[in-house]
């Protein structure tokens, strides 16, 4: 069975860092590209970032581009969020997601973490 | 790079069928048939319920089915059931250089 578990979360001041983490199981993880997305309190969904298979290709939302790192560590079956500079409006529930294999779109989801940006 | 538009609610009793509508440019639903969709109940993650257009994943009831013309996709819900009630998101693959998805402004669907 696929799983995804994200952890990470919390409350942090603005200005502040955060790394988000996301356990993969139930797959091989390092055959399929990953993806975080966001969800800000009583807002629709919002792309942050996508990683390749073998780490080499990454793009990021003009939103957190130069504030957030993406990267992932195969042999660990893990994703990472490095969220740097964080703003009131990173607040959100972060969910990593699979993409799907030859295609476009994300077939599993994991549960979520709460992020929440407030002095 | 702008959400793609969806309406705010759709709305419909037990057996009926409603329609979802998702427009965005020939940059994203126009330009590929990469075009998903997610039905989203109040604190869970999104499900995948299309994806490529019209294509079901395993598990997916076949009340669900999914079209595109032009710049608009559509998502399509026959036989509305209780549980069906759930906000609804789609998603396109888009040739922006620095956004790889751009998502739907999301539809809240109310079963009457």
């Amino acid at each position: 069975e696929v799983q995804l578990v994200e952890s990470g979360g919390g409350l942090v001041q603005p200005g502040g860092s955060l790394r988000l983490s996301c356990a993969a199981s139930g797959f091989t993880f390092s055959s399929y590209e990953m993806n975080w997305v966001r969800q800000a309190p009583g807002k629709g969904l919002e792309w942050v970032s996508y990683i390749s298979s073998s780490g080499s290709t990454i793009y990021y939302a003009d939103s957190v581009k130069g504030r957030f790192t993406i990267s992932r560590d195969n042999a660990k079956n893990s994703l990472y969020l490095q969220m740097n500079s964080l703003r009131a409006e990173d607040t959100a529930v972060y969910y990593c997601a699979r993409d799907l294999r030859y295609s476009y779109g994300f077939d599993y989801w994991g549960q979520g973490t709460l992020v929440t940006v407030s002095s | 790079q702008s959400a793609l538009t969806q309406p705010a609610s759709v709305s419909g009793s037990p057996g009926q069928s409603i329609t979802i509508s998702c427009t965005g440019t020939s940059s994203d639903v126009g330009g590929y048939n990469y075009v998903s969709w997610y039905q989203q109940h109040p604190g869970k993650a999104p499900k995948l319920m299309i994806y490529e257009v019209s294509n079901r994943p395993s598990g997916v009831s076949n009340r669900f089915s999914g079209s595109k013309s032009g710049n608009t996709a559509s998502l399509t819900i026959s036989g509305l059931q209780a549980e069906d009630e759930a906000d609804y998101y789609c998603s396109s693959y888009t040739s922006s250089s620095t956004l790889n998805y751009v998502f739907g402004t999301g539809t809240k669907v109310t079963v009457l």
